[in-house]
């Protein structure tokens, strides 16, 4: 799987939005990107995962660049328990097995300021 | 709340006992999977299980001996370890191996070895 590069850190104030980047210049054509994101103590979260289209859902925005070698998470109006590490990770689709593991970076560590 | 649920929460254990981690969902999903994680460091693939077949191991040791008894079903058998195997274990599942569906993930057991 093609490899990502985040920030260490980042800081939001509440209410505002947060925007996560994450650089995947490597990445093939059949590779998703997938955003993660874990809790202190939790298991990841699934938040949101694309592969050239915008997508949203109820949690965030993925905007993925149109030479998809870049993209970014938006979390419309953070909250204190958006803190967390944001993982981003590129994942391809193998047909009748093969590797399938996900692979994590260092990711994100997002703190909201209230 | 996550819908993988593993069992125990916590662990304890001293370096000749012989205990094991439970996951189970009941999602239907075909894949399931068992990483690692360090304190500050973020998960590790161990082992890949589709359509209750072993189909990844990431040269783990073998006192970490995985089973799937059935589709809703993972242990993660453990004998002989050593303080440095000390970390959150993760189980996670999704549709199948080439399912561009995402893997969810359990909140993890947390395993101290004395």
């Amino acid at each position: 799987d093609a490899k990502t590069t985040q920030p260490t850190s980042m800081d939001c104030a509440e209410g505002r939005a947060a925007n996560l980047p994450c650089n995947h210049s490597t990445i093939s054509g059949n590779e998703y990107v997938y955003w993660y994101r874990q809790i202190h103590s939790q298991g990841p979260q699934y938040i949101i995962h694309g592969l050239k289209n915008n997508e949203t859902n109820e949690m965030a925005s993925l905007i993925i660049t149109e030479d998809r070698k870049s993209s970014t998470l938006i979390l419309p109006h953070a909250t204190l328990r958006d803190t967390a590490v944001y993982y981003c990770i590129v994942r391809a689709m193998y047909s009748g097995g093969g590797a399938d593991g996900l692979t994590f970076g260092k990711g994100t560590h997002l703190i909201i300021q209230p | 709340d996550t819908e993988v649920t593993q069992t125990p929460k916590h662990l304890v254990m001293g370096m000749t006992n012989k205990k094991s981690l439970k996951c189970e969902q009941h999602m239907g999903h075909r894949a399931m999977y068992w990483y690692k994680q360090k304190a500050k460091k973020p998960p590790e693939l161990m082992f890949v299980y589709s359509y209750e077949k072993l189909s990844i191991n990431e040269s783990v040791p073998s006192r970490f001996s995985p089973e799937c008894p059935n589709s809703s079903l993972l242990n993660l058998h453990l004998h002989a370890l050593q303080p440095e195997d000390s970390a959150l274990y993760l189980c996670a599942s999704n549709l199948g191996i080439g399912s561009n569906q995402p893997q969810h993930f359990g909140d993890g057991t947390r395993l101290s070895i004395l």
